[in-house]
């Protein structure tokens, strides 16, 4: 079973632009979640997706928005890059009712 | 936002020592997982505990759960170098809005 699938795993953007990142989770697994992680801040919860509806959003401005396809693909998009939101994103899919998330190998994402 | 706090925030020891690492959170939860990162890329699962279990085992590792501290403990015995890496822990807060919330994690350094 191939696990979870994150693309691009490297990017730099400038400052003001926006990125759209992807996330294949694991065949059969409905929920999608995202994190962000930084040094300062460490792993930080921005938003889960089940069955192509937002389930739960953390605390995070309007700029990062996600969606979730009926193939439970799920991308993420950042608009108005800033200097702080250089991080690791990380994707995360669980089976409906567990509670156990495999994460993808994530993006990182630097803006300049 | 971190629920979670480890400690220490890192740790060196010696190939065949055990290493314990030690985690507080502070709301009520469902469960609470520990997860592994090597080098800044995805978390591997490790163990999930439930917020009714004690203690619970797998391999070499030990994890025990005291909920009226609100605290959790993870031993890993015999170390190895390849147990190098960041350990997190993650609870799933009972009626929490995020899907997981990470501590800040346990630098954990095993030589060789």
């Amino acid at each position: 079973k191939a696990g979870v699938t994150q693309t691009p795993r490297y990017l730099i953007k400038t400052r003001g632009q926006q990125v759209t990142l992807s996330c294949s989770p694991i065949s059969g697994h409905r929920s999608v979640s995202w994190y962000q992680q930084t040094p300062g801040q460490g792993l930080q919860f921005l938003f889960e997706y089940f069955s192509e509806t937002q389930r739960n959003k953390g605390n995070f401005p309007g700029r990062f928005s996600g969606r979730q396809f009926s193939n439970s693909r799920s991308e993420m998009n950042v608009s108005t890059l800033e200097l702080g939101d250089s991080a690791l994103y990380l994707c995360a899919s669980s089976s409906t009712g567990s509670a156990e998330a495999f994460f993808g190998q994530g993006t990182r994402l630097t803006v300049v | 936002s971190q629920q979670g706090e480890e400690d220490p925030q890192a740790l060196s020891i010696q190939e065949g020592e055990n290493a314990t690492m030690n985690c507080s959170y502070k709301t009520s939860i469902n469960n609470l997982q520990w997860y592994r990162q090597n080098s800044g890329r995805g978390l591997v699962h490790l163990i999930l505990i439930r917020s009714n279990e004690r203690e619970k085992h797998s391999g070499r590792l030990r994890v025990t759960l005291d909920t009226s501290k609100k605290s959790s403990s993870l031993l890993i015995t015999a170390s190895r170098a390849a147990d190098t890496a960041s350990y997190f822990c993650a609870t799933d807060a009972r009626g929490g809005s995020e899907k997981l919330v990470f501590g800040k994690g346990t630098k954990l350094t095993v030589n060789p």
